[in-house]
């Protein structure tokens, strides 16, 4: 079965910090790959997503991913957090055929004003 | 647009009570999912289907059952209710292969 990991559970920074949350997934095959965020007491909300082509992915609100297909990863950057960006973020994965997502665990970023 | 919805959005039950929660989606979606979100166990998928009359079981489908009779819906039923079983639900559907579109939640409790 697929398995995703996030390695950091929770990240403190500080406003105009940089960001790289990490995203490993165990499916050997064709993936496609998903952030989601969660902002308090709200539902999910798709970050940006890869599917094909360009492993460089760019979503709302100045995120970006780099897909490397050799790491199995699927890392989360942003260059610069504002407060506004603190929330939950989510880490999702289908593959093989099935289009059922598996989610990880999630990383919990508060970033300071 | 609506989207997701789902009914109630908060709950509270007692130990062994029933209930039923309500997912639609108006997207024409043929996937849909139910997932519970516990802190630091991220989103476990309870069941799905992949279209009008078929579910599956997810990853931790005990104690649930769920149906879709119509494409649009998808219920997902408490027989007995457990102090386990408070959570945050999470409704979702998708097309094929695209995102998930998820629903504003339903957080239960049961005591």
């Amino acid at each position: 079965a697929q398995s995703v990991s996030q390695h950091n559970h929770h990240v403190i920074l500080s406003e105009a910090a940089s960001l790289e949350l990490g995203c490993n997934y165990s499916y050997g095959g064709t993936v496609n790959l998903f952030w989601y965020v969660q902002y308090p007491g709200q539902h999910l909300q798709l970050l940006l997503k890869y599917f094909s082509g360009d492993p460089l992915v760019k979503g709302i609100k100045g995120f970006e991913a780099e897909f490397i297909k050799s790491k199995f990863s699927f890392n989360l950057r942003k260059p610069s957090v504002q407060w506004s960006d603190t929330a939950e973020y989510f880490c999702a994965v289908t593959s093989g055929g099935s289009y059922i997502p598996t989610f990880g665990r999630g990383t919990s970023l508060i970033v300071h004003p | 647009n609506a989207g997701v919805t789902q009914t109630p959005k908060f709950r509270v039950l007692k130990t062994g009570q029933s209930m039923t929660l309500l997912c639609a989606q108006d997207m024409n979606h043929e996937y849909m999912y139910w997932y519970r979100q516990d802190p630091g166990m991220g989103l476990r998928l309870i069941h799905y289907s992949v279209g009008e009359g078929t579910t599956a079981k997810g990853e931790v489908p005990d104690g649930y059952n769920v149906s879709r009779l119509k494409k649009q819906n998808f219920l997902l039923g408490l027989e007995s209710a457990a102090p386990s079983q408070t959570s945050v639900y999470f409704c979702a559907s998708s097309y094929v292969v695209s995102e998930a579109f998820f629903g504003q939640g339903t957080r239960l409790t049961v005591v």
